[in-house]
């Protein structure tokens, strides 16, 4: 079966800090990958999206940058950290084809200080 | 663009009340429904889906009909329990592998004994 991971589960890191979270996925292969952030009371905004190694798409122009280096790692980076950065981020895995259903891992907790 | 809106929450309940959550869509083509959960400090976890027009999802005793008339797809549960409350999202997709699930910005539910 399928596991996503995410680390780590939480983060407190100052302002102008660099980041970098990681994500990797678990039995199966050419997955597409996604980054989600969650602010506090609201909805899920979709930051980046991979559907192949070096392929990102990035739908929100912001802080933050994204690379796929191997076929089930998604890292999220950024140079130097704002305080609108902080959230709950999560990422996500579908299948390459046929199904559009995404399954989600436990999300890293950042906040910035 | 595609949108999602659900009910303004909290909504707050007694053990083994019916519970509805509306949700309600705006999409061109025939987009694919879900709902999902997510329980406090953990990552989202898909409830149900349904793909087409009449379809009925239903999953741990929750069910959803899509109703492509109304552009509907309510969360229905004949007796919620304690172990039920958590946030639940409602999202849509445009049924392609690769793309972005576009979220409501959930609605809590709170279950009491």
């Amino acid at each position: 079966s399928q596991t996503i991971h995410q680390w780590p589960a939480t983060l407190v890191q100052p302002v102008g800090s660099p980041l970098s979270l990681e994500c990797t996925v678990e039995g199966t292969s050419n997955p597409n990958l996604y980054w989600y952030r969650q602010a506090a009371g609201r909805g899920l905004q979709l930051l980046f999206y991979s559907v192949g190694i070096g392929q990102i798409s990035s739908e929100v122009p912001q802080n933050l940058s994204a690379s796929r280096p191997q076929d089930r790692q998604f890292i999220l980076s950024s140079k130097k950290l704002l305080l609108s950065d902080s959230g709950f981020y999560l990422c996500a895995w579908s299948l390459g084809q046929g199904t559009d259903t995404q399954y989600f891992g436990p999300g890293t907790r950042l906040t910035v200080l | 663009g595609d949108s999602v809106t659900q009910m303004e929450g909290p909504v707050t309940l007694s053990e083994e009340a019916f519970l509805t959550i509306n949700c309600t869509y705006t999409a061109t083509g025939y987009p694919s429904l879900f709902w999902y959960v997510q329980y406090p400090g953990e990552g989202l976890q898909l409830l149900l889906k349904a793909t087409k027009a009449d379809d009925k999802g239903s999953n741990k005793g929750f069910e959803a009909t899509y109703r492509k008339e109304t552009t509907s797809f309510h969360l229905e549960k004949g007796s919620v329990q304690v172990s039920d409350s958590a946030v639940y999202f409602c999202a849509l997709s445009d049924g392609q592998a690769g793309t972005a699930l576009i979220f409501g910005k959930g609605t809590t539910l709170s279950v009491s004994s």
